[in-house]
């Protein structure tokens, strides 16, 4: 039973244009939802982060936006960038003594030049 | 800054051979985890600490063994090993101020196959 699904294996976009990678939960706790981007024989980085309590953070060329009736985020990078290509894992938390991580199966980003 | 160091970074074993993946930090963070990523499936959490002497187990323990005597170290032992094994391991650290948010520092990666 996956909680958090990313239900786009892998995602093209010409660069300049926008991406837009989409993430669905199901746990009703979860009150804090991560992306990490991921390269190549990399461990995950995080990228950006978004509170229950909020449905949009920015910070610089990435966005993300959160349903929570819906239970969907998404982020969006403007502009995309041959560097952005990469794995996108979205993640989701709830509060507890130590907040486990609950990882979707991530999307593979290209960004064509 | 080293950040987070895993070693070794790949390892090939046999069914029923037992071997330890390092994991040190340098940052001073409290927080350790080790997860396992497998195609198609994320990362999955194996065990977690919140402090030394302190362990927990994620969503996928079973076969690991972990033990924290020291803030900068987090081995993950393999008791005997099975092919089911075969995966990318992840260590994992944080503050205890960025893990409310569950923001993670990961080091890169030890790839164990087992035959």
């Amino acid at each position: 039973d996956q909680q958090v699904k990313q239900n786009s294996p892998s995602l093209s976009v010409q660069e300049g244009r926008i991406s837009i990678l989409n993430c669905d939960y199901t746990n009703s706790m979860f009150d804090y939802f991560l992306w990490y981007k991921k390269y190549p024989a990399e461990g995950p980085t995080f990228l950006i982060s978004i509170s229950s309590i909020k449905d949009k953070n920015e910070d610089g060329r990435f966005t993300v936006f959160l349903n929570k009736s819906a239970k969907h985020l998404s982020l969006h990078i403007v502009p995309s960038q041959p560097g952005d290509s990469a794995v996108y894992f979205c993640a989701a938390s709830a509060a507890g003594s130590a907040r486990q991580l609950t990882f979707g199966s991530g999307t593979q980003l290209t960004v064509l030049p | 800054n080293a950040g987070v160091t895993q070693t070794p970074k790949f390892q090939v074993l046999k069914t029923g051979q037992s071997m330890t993946l390092q994991c040190a930090q340098d940052m001073n963070h409290e927080y350790m985890s080790w997860y396992r990523q497998d195609p198609g499936m994320g990362l999955r959490l194996i065990h977690y600490s919140v402090g030394a002497g302190i362990t927990d187990q994620g969503e996928v323990p079973n076969g690991y063994n972990v033990s924290r005597s020291t803030t900068e170290d987090f081995p993950l032992r393999l008791l005997s090993a099975a092919p089911s094994q075969t995966s990318v391991y992840f260590c994992a650290s944080s503050s205890t101020n960025r893990i409310n948010t569950g923001e993670l520092f990961f080091g890169e990666g030890s790839r164990l196959t087992v035959l």
